[in-house]
C-alpha cells in the first residue's frame, strides 16, 4: 500500500523559506492528485494546495503568493515551498494523496519558525 | 475561502448514536458530491472515514456513514464505542477547484 513521508528541516527563520518534501512509496505518483496540508497547533486542518503528477497545481488563495508546490515524478516525490514565513506558519505539515479527498496522510512533521 | 461550519464539540454515551453538521454554502457543499470525513485521535494524522457524501472507504466501519442535505453534510456514528472519542473534521470542494476543511469537532464519548 501507498505510503507517505514528509521531510525537511523543523526550525525555519522568519522571512525565510520553508522547504519540505514528501516521499511516495509503495506505488507509483502518476495518475494521482497530491496534496499538503497543515495543522497549527492545537487548532484545526488547513488545505495549502494540489499537484497532478503532470505538474499543473492549485493553491488556498490565502496563500497563494507564498507558495510553490511541485513534483518530481523520477524521484516519487513531491514538494512544498513556503516563503517569507512569520509564526503563524507554526504547524505540523502533512502530505497526502489525492485532490479532493485525502489517503493516505504521511505522520506529519513539526515545522516551527523562529529566530 | 471560509472554513465550513462544524459544532466545537459533541457527546454521547457509548451505544448511543450521534451527528456531527458540516454547513457551507451552495458553492461547495451544497454544489459538489466531493465531501470528506476525517478522524483524527491526539498526535495522529487524520484518517479518511467517508468521501463523497456517503462513501465509506475499505476498512472502515459501516458504524461510521455520511449524509448531505442542502448546504449541509452530516456524519453519523451508532452504536458509539470509547475509540471513537476523536477529532472530526469535514472538507469540501469548492467552485474556485479549491478544497475546504471544517473547524473540527471534538467528540467525547462519555
Amino acid at each position: 500500500q501507498v505510503q507517505l513521508q514528509e521531510s525537511g528541516p523543523g526550525l525555519v527563520k522568519p522571512s525565510e523559506t520553508l522547504s519540505l518534501t514528501c516521499t511516495v512509496s509503495g506505488g507509483s505518483i502518476s495518475s494521482y492528485y497530491w496534496t499538503w496540508i497543515r495543522q497549527p497547533p492545537g487548532k484545526g486542518l488547513e488545505w495549502i494546495g494540489y499537484i497532478y503528477y503532470s505538474g499543473s497545481a492549485n493553491y488556498n488563495p490565502s496563500l497563494k503568493s507564498r507558495v510553490t508546490i511541485s513534483v518530481d515524478t523520477s524521484k516519487s516525490q513531491f514538494s512544498l515551498k513556503l516563503s517569507s514565513v512569520t509564526a503563524a506558519d507554526t504547524a505540523v505539515y502533512y502530505c497526502a494523496k489525492g485532490g479532493n479527498r485525502f489517503d493516505p496522510w504521511g505522520q506529519g512533521t513539526l515545522v516551527s519558525v523562529s529566530s | 475561502q471560509s472554513a465550513l461550519t462544524q459544532p466545537a464539540s459533541v457527546s454521547g454515551s457509548p451505544g448511543q448514536s450521534i451527528t456531527i453538521s458540516c454547513t457551507g454554502t451552495s458553492s461547495d457543499v451544497g454544489g459538489y458530491k466531493y465531501v470528506s470525513w476525517y478522524q483524527q485521535h491526539p498526535g495522529k494524522a487524520p484518517k479518511l472515514m467517508i468521501y463523497d457524501v456517503s462513501n465509506r472507504p475499505s476498512g472502515v466501519s459501516n458504524r461510521f456513514s455520511g449524509s448531505k442535505s442542502g448546504n449541509t453534510a452530516s456524519l453519523t456514528i451508532s452504536g458509539l464505542q470509547a475509540e471513537d472519542e476523536a477529532d472530526y473534521y469535514c472538507s469540501s470542494y469548492t467552485s474556485s477547484t479549491t478544497l475546504v476543511f471544517g473547524g473540527g469537532t471534538k467528540l467525547t464519548v462519555l
